[in-house]
């Protein structure tokens, strides 16, 4: 089965540093990637996501993330964190066409706190 | 263009009563999903549809229905709502294709259950 793992329930940095947070997933076949940020009661906005090519991607709000296959991992990271990076971050995959429709797997989120 | 959007944006409902959720899209995209959102679970699918006219369930669809007469829209419906049903749920769209490949989600809809 199909599965992603977000390890960290919580990543702290404070303001400036670099942050990352971590995913690693489980698919059969080549793994379509996918980075989303909450805040605080609102929904989903995609950030960035990995289908093919080059293995670090480049995304919105200067988020960047690394695609490696053999440690099946693909850590969403930016360089300098910013307080208002502060919010959710949901790791997914997409399922198989064949199973519900291509749905994404999601992994169960990390709330990330930048300090000051 | 507004995407994908969400009524209502919140629901307080007593057990037993029934209520209707509508996502709307104006991205022409084929496939919808209703997925809901849990503390410490990350979002499951519900329902989906890949196309006007089709539904299927997905993960967790048990007390709910959904229905997609027209492209733009899909309802998910509460018939008899339970505590259980406290949740947020999201509608998403999906664009199908290669490097083009991407969900999005409307705003969301936080849901009580008394």
């Amino acid at each position: 089965a199909q599965s992603v793992a977000q390890p960290e329930d919580q990543v702290n940095v404070a303001e400036g540093n670099p942050l990352t947070v971590k995913c690693t997933y489980s698919v059969s076949g080549n793994p379509y990637l996918f980075w989303y940020v909450q805040y605080p009661n609102r929904g989903l906005q995609f950030l960035l996501k990995y289908i093919t090519g080059d293995n670090l991607v480049k995304g919105s709000y200067g988020f960047e993330a690394e695609f490696n296959k053999s440690q099946t991992s693909f850590h969403l990271k930016k360089p300098s964190a910013l307080v208002s990076d502060s919010a959710l971050y949901f790791c997914a995959v997409r399922d198989s066409l064949y199973n519900q429709g291509g749905k994404l797997i999601f992994g169960q989120g990390t709330e990330l706190s930048v300090k000051p | 263009n507004a995407g994908v959007t969400q009524t209502p944006k919140f629901r307080v409902l007593k057990t037993g009563q029934s209520m209707t959720l509508l996502c709307a899209q104006d991205m022409n995209h084929e496939y919808m999903y209703w997925y809901r959102q849990d503390p410490g679970m990350g979002l499951r699918l519900i329902h989906y549809s890949v196309g006007e006219g089709t539904t299927a369930k997905g993960e967790v669809p048990d007390g709910y229905n959904v229905s997609r007469l027209k492209k733009q829209n899909f309802l998910l419906g509460l018939e008899s709502a339970a505590p259980s049903q406290t949740s947020v749920y999201f509608c998403a769209t999906r664009r199908v294709g290669g490097r083009g490949e991407t969900q999005y989600f409307g705003p969301g809809t936080r849901l009580l259950v008394l």
